[in-house]
């Protein structure tokens, strides 16, 4: 069985200041770890993914995430916020089995 | 390339009525899925499919059918509508070759039930 778990359900940051969001998951066998961002009344994009390449991810608008298998973590962090990350992201896990898991999300909102 | 395609966008049913979500994917994708989003309990699935033929309940299933005679559509019925099925629904395909297969998602559709 799998499971995600995202520590905070809104996160606050300035302009230029750093972006972390933490995601933990359980699962019985190496997963397969997904972050996606989603804007107001819009789908879900995906940012990156983790698949046992390299353990840490770079993806796109300057995010990158870190897979520690010790720790069954999966945080996202981005060096310097831009307004236009204000957005919610969720963090997601797959098996074997095609299926993913999401947590529950964390918007993210960017003062000026 | 139209990629994840679903209609409608926005929708307003009273109480007890039917009708479906259309999902359709041009990407030739095997599995198909269904999720509805709701504040603070991030995407649930409903329903999902690896293929024509084929299909199975996700982890929040009562109140809605599905079935898949193509792979392009997977159409997601609900069969008499309650308020607590008001939600944001998606769909999803991605490719069966790997778990770590990038999972592509339509814009997602408004569903209010009154």
């Amino acid at each position: 069985a799998q499971s995600v778990t995202q520590l905070g359900s809104h996160v606050s940051v300035s302009e230029g200041a750093l972006v972390l969001l933490r995601c933990n998951y359980s699962s019985s066998v190496p997963p397969y770890l997904f972050w996606y961002v989603q804007y107001p009344n819009q789908g879900l994009q995906l940012l990156l993914k983790y698949t046992s390449a390299a353990t840490l991810v770079k993806g796109i608008n300057g995010f990158e995430a870190e897979f520690k298998k010790s720790e069954t973590s999966f945080h996202l962090t981005k060096p310097s916020a831009h307004m236009s990350d204000a957005a919610e992201y969720f963090c997601a896990v797959s098996e074997q089995d095609y299926k993913l898991s999401f947590g529950a999300g964390t918007t993210v909102t960017v003062r000026a | 390339n139209a990629g994840v395609t679903q209609t409608p966008k926005f929708q307003v049913l009273k109480t007890g009525q039917s009708m479906t979500l259309q999902c359709a994917q041009d990407m030739n994708h095997e599995y198909m899925s269904w999720y509805r989003q709701d504040p603070g309990m991030g995407l649930r699935l409903i329903h999902y499919s690896v293929g024509a033929g084929i299909t199975d309940q996700g982890e929040v299933p009562n109140g809605y059918n599905v079935s898949r005679s193509t792979t392009e559509d997977f159409p997601l019925r609900l069969l008499s509508a309650a308020p607590s099925q008001t939600s944001v629904y998606f769909c999803a395909s991605r490719l069966t070759g790997g778990s770590g297969n990038t999972i592509y998602f339509g814009e997602g559709s408004w569903l209010t039930v009154v």
